[in-house]
């Protein structure tokens, strides 16, 4: 009953290798977001998707493409993989995605690039 | 641009005693909240401050809010060793947009 869940937890590949991570939320939140927290703990947002509708990109390279099928699930596909894109990965969620409510954030997904 | 910066970066206190960290941030806010991230999880919400306030409190947690001085802080009052974690800011600055600060490591030593 996992409410934020995202698959795989750890992702280990080889440059230039493609790879996706899956989002899923049960609360029946409408908006879900991806942010990358890299080495420093530093966490910054790359994507949120209201009701399946792109409207943050934050100067994401086109390797990385979101999709939303339904406004549970998020998906984050990345292209030709490089070093610099090693981190870890966070899903969250809110309800309506307006005026900055609290946001509910998965366990992670460890992205190591060899 | 990062929004929020916190200090101290860590924090080594004994159980029992309080922590207190602070947060700056650059521009007009929404809101500001907290949030706790423990070793290799997601991190959770703590506590929501919104602009037009100037304390909350929630259990063991007491926030404060300066816009003044475009900060906040966080103490934990009585702290366990289970309050070991990181910490986290965030700011509301538009629509969507939460953006989190650098963080605090607390380390809460038995």
């Amino acid at each position: 009953d996992t409410a934020v869940s995202q698959t795989p937890k750890y992702l280990v590949t080889q440059m230039g290798n493609d790879k996706s991570i899956k989002c899923e939320q049960n609360l029946g939140h409408d908006t879900m977001y991806w942010y990358k927290q890299d080495s420093k703990k530093f966490l910054k947002i790359m994507f949120s998707y209201n009701n399946k509708e792109l409207i943050i990109n934050e100067t994401v390279p086109n390797r990385f493409s979101p999709k939303s099928p339904d406004k549970a699930h998020l998906n984050l596909h990345i292209n030709s993989l490089e070093l610099g894109d090693s981190a870890v990965y966070f899903c969250a969620s809110s309800q309506q995605g307006n005026r900055g409510e609290k946001l509910f954030f998965g366990s992670g997904t460890q992205l190591s690039v060899l | 641009s990062q929004q929020g910066e916190e200090d101290p970066q860590a924090l080594s206190i004994q159980e029992g005693e309080n922590a207190t960290m602070n947060c700056s941030y650059k521009t007009s806010i929404n809101n500001l909240q907290w949030y706790r991230q423990n070793s290799g999880r997601g991190l959770v919400h703590l506590i929501l401050i919104r602009s037009n306030e100037r304390e909350k409190h929630s259990g063991r947690l007491r926030v404060t809010l300066d816009t003044s001085k475009k900060s906040s802080s966080l103490l934990i009052t009585a702290s366990r060793a289970a309050d070991t974690a990181s910490y986290f800011c965030a700011t509301a600055t538009g629509f969507q947009k939460l953006v989190f600060g650098t963080g605090t490591r607390l380390l809460v030593s038995p």
